[in-house]
């Protein structure tokens, strides 16, 4: 079965630093994508990045990037000079084509602090 | 800008009655999808659907659960006498034919059921 975790419940870092959010799957497929969902309090969920399993590069959208371990099943998110706006939960997920679903782990609580 | 609205985007209803929630896509998408997210949970897959069709469906998704597209761009999840364990929020993905992982997520519905 396709499983996604993330291992820290909760998080606060001071605003400007750096943060990385941990996540690990699970999946015999080759052909899968991973993405990181911010959940703000109004619970909106917002795509915040998104790699594909094919590609070796890391994906990067401004201050967040990834670092995407196939071998291991590792799929980190790290923002780089945070800001009071990044305060949200942060979900991992997975898509598989077979599935055509999204698999979402029980996210991280991320607290950007003054 | 957003793809996709939900209506309502808070719904209260008493143990028993039937609810609609309504998903009204801004683009041109074929396949959509409804996520359940119990407070403090992670969010689950629903159901997916396909040319007026559900393609699949989760073990939550039972007989007490149905969808439509009425008129061809709204999608409706039905949930047909609620319990006190629908609570939560429901999300609405809908996503285009030529982005085969991006789902779209809506504002989502927060359904209180007393």
């Amino acid at each position: 079965a396709q499983t996604v975790t993330q291992s820290q419940p909760e998080m606060s870092v001071q605003e400007a630093e750096t943060v990385t959010l941990s996540c690990t799957y699970d999946t015999s497929e080759s052909n899968y994508y991973l993405f990181w969902y911010k959940q703000p309090p109004s619970r909106q969920m917002i795509l915040v990045i998104r790699q594909e399993a094919y590609k070796q590069q890391n994906a990067t959208e401004n201050r967040f990037s990834v670092n995407f371990q196939k071998a291991a099943k590792s799929f980190s998110l790290k923002i780089s000079d945070s800001q009071l706006g990044d305060t949200a939960m942060y979900f991992c997920a997975l898509y598989m084509n077979r599935d055509d679903k999204i698999i979402f782990g029980k996210g991280t609580r991320l607290h950007i602090l003054p | 800008e957003p793809e996709v609205t939900q209506t309502p985007s808070h719904q209260v209803t008493q143990m028993g009655q039937e609810v609609i929630l309504r998903c009204v896509p801004i683009s041109n998408h074929l396949y959509f999808y409804w996520y359940r997210q119990i407070l403090g949970q992670k969010v689950e897959f629903l159901v997916s659907f396909y040319n007026n069709e559900i393609s699949e469906k989760s073990e939550i998704f039972d007989d007490q659960f149905s969808v439509e597209r009425p008129d061809g761009s709204n999608f409706t999840l039905k949930i047909r006498s609620t319990k006190l364990e629908d609570s939560a929020m429901y999300f609405c993905a809908p996503r285009r034919a030529s982005s085969k992982n991006i789902q779209y997520f809506g504002a989502g519905t927060r359904l209180s059921v007393l």
